[in-house]
């Protein structure tokens, strides 16, 4: 079983440029998530989508974070502008469902911001 | 809110021996998940062992088991003949159901040859 793809896996870009990364979840997995994890940190959640509906998205920057979920399969995550304390690792993780216990992870992508 | 706090930046262990990873976490839900994940420099997370609430059996898987007290809110983790693959960032989780996962801060763990 193929597990979370995503990509880029590194990106370096000059701050106010934009950005957009590409999760595609396991197949079949209803419930997507994108955590941000800032170096020495936790994850944190940016947003989770249940199919093509936002379930959370309370913690997502909207004056520069967007994400969508077309088709309730891959998912894209975008930042414009970008500011410096967007450098992080941007997490894609999915599950069968809400109601299911672990979620599995991508490799993530390191965004470096300068 | 809910939060999870591990309260060791950093621990070492020798090959072959024993450690414990601390975790704390606070709730008020009575019906929830903890997990720990670990996570090597290739960045991807890995589900190491889960813990569902309301099982009062401790879990374990292999080398890996926890130390799960509910009233007291705590949840550790125990390795046992720690390996060298076993070097890597440890975060504990909690999550109730239908909702995301709160993480903690990570515990770096290396292993001594």
């Amino acid at each position: 079983e193929a597990g979370v793809a995503q990509s880029p896996r590194y990106k370096i870009i000059e701050k106010r440029q934009s950005v957009a990364f590409w999760c595609n979840p396991i197949s079949g997995h209803a419930t997507l998530y994108w955590y941000q994890q800032i170096l020495g940190q936790g994850p944190k959640l940016l947003i989770q989508f249940q199919n093509n509906g936002v379930v959370d998205d309370s913690q997502l920057p909207k004056d520069r974070f967007s994400a969508e979920r077309l088709k309730g399969v891959d998912s894209t995550l975008k930042i414009q502008p970008a500011k410096l304390e967007d450098s992080a690792v941007y997490l894609c993780a999915s599950s069968l469902g809400s109601g299911f216990r672990e979620a599995f992870f991508g490799q993530g992508t390191r965004l470096t911001v300068v | 809110a809910q939060t999870v706090t591990q309260s060791q930046p950093e621990m070492s262990v020798q090959e072959a021996e024993t450690v414990t990873l601390s975790c704390t976490y606070d709730t008020s839900e009575s019906d929830y998940y903890l997990f720990w994940y670990k996570q090597p420099p290739s960045r991807q997370m890995i589900l190491v062992i889960r813990q569902e609430a309301y099982k009062q059996q401790n879990a374990t898987e292999n080398r890996f088991s926890v130390n799960f007290q509910k009233a007291a809110k705590s949840f550790s983790l125990k390795i046992s003949d720690s390996q060298l693959g076993d070097a890597a960032m440890y975060f504990c989780a909690y999550r109730f159901t239908g909702n995301q996962f709160y993480f903690g801060t990570g515990t770096s763990l290396t292993v001594i040859p």
